[in-house]
C-alpha cells in the first residue's frame, strides 16, 4: 500500500531554468495539496487541485508557478524560470474526501537553484 | 492577518520524561487541528487530531488537548523516547471542507539520554 511518491527528491537547476515537480497520491486518493517549505519555517499551502480541476490556488505566486492534476498521471507543480528564492522543499498532500480530512505527504522534493 | 503559531521554537527533554508542545490559533472559523512530526529529510507524518466539538483526545503515548476559549492547542508526549526528536506542527483548517492546512512555524523536540 504506496503512500504519496513524489520525485525527484533532489533537483539542482541553475537560474531561469524550468523545474518540474511530480506527485503520485495514495492510491484512492483524488485530491492533491502542494505545500512549499522554506528552511526553518513552517508549511505554506500553495495549490489544490482534484482530477483535472484546479479548487483553490490561493497560496500560488502569480508568475511562474502552474500546477496541473491530470485525469491520468500525476499531478506536476511547474516552476519556469526559477529563481534562488525559489529553492525550498516542495510537499505533496493527497486525502480521499469519503475518508476525512486527513491529508498524508510524501516525502517531498528539495529544489536548490545555483 | 490570521495564522497558528507556536510559543517556543525548541524544547529540550529527558528521555522517559513526559513532552508538553503548546500552539495558539487564531482563527475562529478552524474547527479541525492536527499534529505533525517531521523527521529530518521527510514528510510531515500524521501524529493525532481533534476536532472542535472535542477538548482532548487520547493516541498512543500521545494526548491533544483542545482550550476553545484561548484559542490554544497542545500535544502531549508521555515516555518520550530518542525517537520523538523531530520538528513538531500544529496546523488547522475547517472540517468537512478538504481545505488548505494552515501550519504553524515548528518546534523542535530535542530528548537527552
Amino acid at each position: 500500500n504506496a503512500g504519496v511518491m513524489q520525485n525527484p527528491r533532489h533537483l539542482v537547476r541553475r537560474r531561469g531554468q524550468e523545474a518540474r515537480l511530480r506527485c503520485s497520491p495514495m492510491k484512492g486518493h483524488s485530491h492533491v495539496y502542494w505545500y512549499r517549505q522554506l528552511p526553518e519555517e513552517g508549511l505554506k499551502f500553495m495549490v489544490y487541485l482534484q482530477k483535472e480541476n484546479i479548487i483553490d490556488e490561493s497560496g500560488m505566486p502569480k508568475e511562474r508557478f502552474s500546477a496541473e492534476f491530470p485525469k491520468e498521471g500525476p499531478s506536476i507543480l511547474r516552476i519556469q524560470q526559477v529563481v534562488r528564492g525559489d529553492s525550498a522543499a516542495y510537499f505533496c498532500a493527497s486525502s480521499n474526501p469519503a475518508g476525512g480530512n486527513e491529508q498524508f505527504f510524501g516525502p517531498g522534493t528539495r529544489l536548490t537553484v545555483l | 492577518g490570521e495564522s497558528v503559531g507556536l510559543h517556543l521554537p525548541t524544547l529540550s527533554v529527558q528521555e522517559g520524561d513526559n513532552s508538553i508542545i503548546n500552539c495558539a490559533y487564531s482563527n475562529s472559523a478552524s474547527d479541525y487541528f492536527i499534529w505533525y512530526k517531521q523527521e529530518s529529510g521527510k514528510g510531515p507524518q500524521f501524529i493525532i487530531d481533534i476536532r472542535s466539538n472535542m477538548d482532548k483526545r487520547q493516541g498512543q503515548r500521545v494526548t491533544v488537548l483542545l482550550n476553545k476559549t484561548v484559542k490554544h492547542l497542545s500535544l502531549q508526549i508521555a515516555a518520550t523516547q530518542p525517537g520523538d526528536s523531530a520538528v513538531y506542527f500544529c496546523a488547522e483548517n475547517i472540517a468537512g471542507a478538504n481545505s488548505k492546512l494552515t501550519f504553524g512555524k515548528g518546534i523542535t523536540l530535542s530528548v537527552r539520554p
